[in-house]
C-alpha cells in the first residue's frame, strides 16, 4: 500500500515564528487532506488540496502532486496551534484516508 | 448543518465481551468510513460503507464489523474483544465515496 512520511516528527516554535511541515508520498493520490487533532482527539479539517495552493488565514497548503509531497505553512504562530498535524492521502485504487503518523507542534508563549 | 456525530463518548469492556459503536453522517452524505486510532498513531483505516454496501476494508479481522442504514448512520460492531482494541474510533462521512472526509469526535474504547 501506500505510504506516507511526514516530517519532522516534533516541533517547538515560538509564538509569532512561522513552520513549514512536510508530507511524502510514495505513489499517485486521488485526493490529499491535512488535518490538526485537538487534545480531545477531534480531527479538524484544514485543508482538502489534491493539487495546487490554498490558504486559510494563517494556514496554506501546497501540494505538487508530480513530485509527491504536500506542504502545510503556519504563519506567526499560536498557543492554541500547538497539537498534532496529520495529513493523509486517498490512494487511486481506493477511496480510503492513509495517514501519516502525524507532526507534533508545540508552540510556547 | 450538523456535522458528524458519535456514541458513546467513552466506554469500558472486558476482555471477550462485544461492542456497538454509532457513528450519524453529516446532513447530505451517503458515504461513512471508520478509523482506528491507537495511543501515538495515525488512524487506520476499517472500512467505508457507501448506500449501505460495504466499500473497501483495511487490514482488520472479521470480528471488526459494521453496518450503514437507509439514513446513511452506521454502526462498528467489535466482537470477541482484545485488549489490544483499546483505541480511539473514528468515523468519518463524506458526499460520495472520493471526496473530503469529515471527522466525527471519536468513541475512546478501553477493554480491560
Amino acid at each position: 500500500g501506500i505510504q506516507v512520511e511526514q516530517s519532522p516528527p516534533d516541533l517547538i516554535l515560538q509564538e509569532g515564528a512561522n513552520s513549514t511541515l512536510r508530507c511524502n508520498f510514495s505513489d499517485s493520490v486521488n485526493n490529499l487532506q491535512w488535518f490538526h487533532q485537538n487534545p480531545w482527539g477531534q480531527l479538524i479539517n484544514l485543508f482538502y488540496i489534491p493539487s495546487g495552493t490554498k490558504q486559510n488565514g494563517r494556514l496554506s497548503a501546497t501540494t505538487v502532486a508530480t513530485e509527491r509531497y504536500s506542504l502545510l505553512y503556519i504563519s506567526s504562530s499560536q498557543t492554541t496551534d500547538s497539537g498534532v498535524y496529520f495529513c493523509a492521502v486517498e490512494e487511486v485504487a481506493n477511496s480510503k484516508l492513509t495517514f501519516g503518523k502525524g507532526i507534533t507542534l508545540s508552540v510556547r508563549p | 448543518e450538523t456535522g458528524v456525530t458519535q456514541s458513546p463518548t467513552h466506554l469500558i469492556k472486558t476482555r471477550g465481551q462485544q461492542v456497538t459503536l454509532r457513528c450519524s453522517s453529516q446532513s447530505g452524505h451517503n458515504t461513512v468510513s471508520w478509523y482506528q486510532q491507537a495511543l501515538g498513531q495515525g488512524p487506520q483505516f476499517i472500512f467505508q460503507y457507501y448506500r449501505e454496501e460495504e466499500n473497501g476494508r483495511g487490514n482488520f479481522p472479521p470480528r471488526f464489523s459494521g453496518l450503514q442504514f437507509p439514513n446513511y448512520s452506521s454502526e462498528l460492531n467489535v466482537n470477541a474483544l482484545e485488549l489490544d482494541d483499546s483505541a480511539l474510533y473514528l468515523c468519518a462521512s463524506s458526499s460520495d465515496r472520493a471526496y473530503e472526509q469529515y471527522f466525527g469526535p471519536g468513541t475512546r474504547l478501553t477493554v480491560t
